[in-house]
């Protein structure tokens, strides 16, 4: 079964500093995709970052990087340089077979 | 608007209720999605239409759930006899189609969700 862990129920970090939000995932299949989004207390999901199965040089968009360690099936999301507006529920997610399967979430306090 | 619209917002019924709710797609997508997101939860798929055909409806946790999409545009999620455990925000997505070429992911957008009262 497919399946997406993430088992940081809560992180802290300052402001400015960078921060590593966990995911490991379990599939059978061999394409696939793993994302991450950010959902604010207002509760719209917001899209941050992509990475493929089949990519071979991790992800970045910004202030966020893929960590792909797909021996590991890990997919681990980094924020550099954190921010205020950072402070949110963070969800990890795979797609396969025209579905989006997600983790419980990871929420993140970024402190002056 | 050019995104994904849910109405109503927020929809607070008693236990034994029949709910509708809405999604309005965003134009030109023929993919749509519906997820539950429970208190505390990541949002859990439950069923997707690929234009007016639910493609796959493995997600719906009973026979009490079921949703429509007759035009290819607009689609409506029902619940029958409501319970207090299908209390939850209920969220719609689209995307351009559900896959690309050799299955490849395409964006599903989301939409500001349904926060589901019953009491």
């Amino acid at each position: 079964a497919q399946k997406i862990t993430q088992t940081q129920p809560g992180m802290f970090v300052q402001e400015k500093e960078a921060v590593t939000l966990d995911c490991t995932y379990d599939t059978s299949d061999q394409s696939y995709g793993l994302f991450w989004y950010k959902q604010p207390s207002s509760g719209e999901m917001i899209f941050l970052i992509y990475q493929g199965s089949y990519d071979e040089q991790n992800a970045t968009e910004g202030r966020y990087s893929l960590n792909f360690q797909k021996a590991r099936k890990s997919a681990n999301l980094v924020i550099s340089a954190s921010q205020l507006g950072d402070s949110a529920m963070y969800f990890c997610a795979m797609w396969s077979t025209d579905k989006l399967i997600f983790g419980t979430g990871t929420r993140l306090q970024v402190f002056p | 608007g050019a995104g994904v619209s849910q109405t109503p917002s927020n929809k607070v019924t008693e236990k034994g209720k029949y709910v509708e709710l809405r999604c309005d797609p965003i134009s030109g997508h023929t993919a749509l999605y519906w997820y539950r997101q429970s208190l505390g939860q990541g949002p859990e798929f439950l069923i997707y239409f690929q234009g007016t055909g639910a493609a796959d409806d493995s997600g719906l946790p009973n026979d009490r759930f079921f949703a429509v999409r007759p035009e290819g545009s607009v689609s409506t999620l029902k619940i029958q006899r409501t319970e207090r455990g299908d209390s939850a925000v209920y969220l719609c997505a689209s995307s351009l189609v559900a896959s690309g070429p050799l299955g490849a992911y395409n964006e599903q957008f989301f939409g500001p969700g349904t926060r589901l009262t019953v009491l």
